[in-house]
């Protein structure tokens, strides 16, 4: 079964700085899909950025990337210029492409605090 | 596009009563609709899954009886909640995929609340 770790509980950042939330995985799979979703107290999952693992190049998304690390089954997003509206739960979440389970598995997420 | 709409938004009752979620893609095909369940700050936890025009499939725990999902079209689930008591109440979100759409749209969620 594949598993998600986000080890951060909880990262702070100032506005207009940089912050980078990170997310291991594991998994036996060489072909799936990961994603970066927002959930603000409004409460709404705002899908962030999403990567296809058979892509080498890093997604980025505006303000939002990510470093996708396939060997180390590593994805972390780094998000630029912070602005106040990004403070919000950040879960990240991994899908499978094949065997007809495409039932995602997410983190426990991150709580990201924007000082002004 | 790939938007997903849930409602109602807010729901209040007394206990004894069955609420009723709807979940709607409103632009695509939702093969597929996830049924959450999410406590504070907590992650989500998935309720059951279930593909157009078949029975769900619940995860270890959750009581089929007590929570009746109906998926009867590509675009709409709904979430029975039958006779809640207190302990039902939570926030529960349904998200959407389909053919062509890789990731899970969710809906707004629905703060259900039995006194």
């Amino acid at each position: 079964a594949q598993t998600v770790t986000q080890s951060q509980p909880e990262m702070s950042v100032q506005e207009a700085e940089t912050v980078t939330l990170s997310c291991t995985y594991d998994t036996s799979e060489s072909d799936y899909y990961l994603f970066w979703y927002k959930q603000p107290p409004s409460r709404q999952m705002i899908l962030v950025i999403r990567q296809e693992a058979y892509k080498q190049q890093n997604a980025t998304e505006n303000r939002f990337s990510v470093n996708f690390q396939k060997a180390a089954k590593s994805f972390s997003l780094k998000i630029s210029d912070s602005q106040l509206g990004d403070a919000a739960m950040y879960f990240c979440a991994y899908r499978s492409t094949s065997g007809g389970s495409y039932i995602p598995t997410f983190g426990r997420g991150t709580s990201l605090i924007v000082h002004p | 596009g790939a938007v997903v709409s849930q409602h109602p938004s807010r729901v209040i009752c007394k206990s004894g009563t069955s609420v009723k979620i709807e979940c709607r893609s409103l632009d695509f095909q939702a093969t597929t609709m996830f049924w959450y369940r999410q406590f504070p700050k907590k992650s989500l936890m998935l309720m059951a899954t279930s593909n157009e025009g078949s029975k769900a499939t619940y995860e270890q725990g959750v009581e089929k009886d007590k929570f009746l999902i109906n998926h009867a079209s590509l675009t709409l689930s709904t979430l029975t909640v039958t006779s809640a008591h207190p302990e039902d109440s939570s926030f529960y979100i349904c998200s959407a995929s389909g053919r062509g759409v890789t990731a899970q749209h969710f809906g707004d969620g629905t703060r259900l609340s039995i006194l």
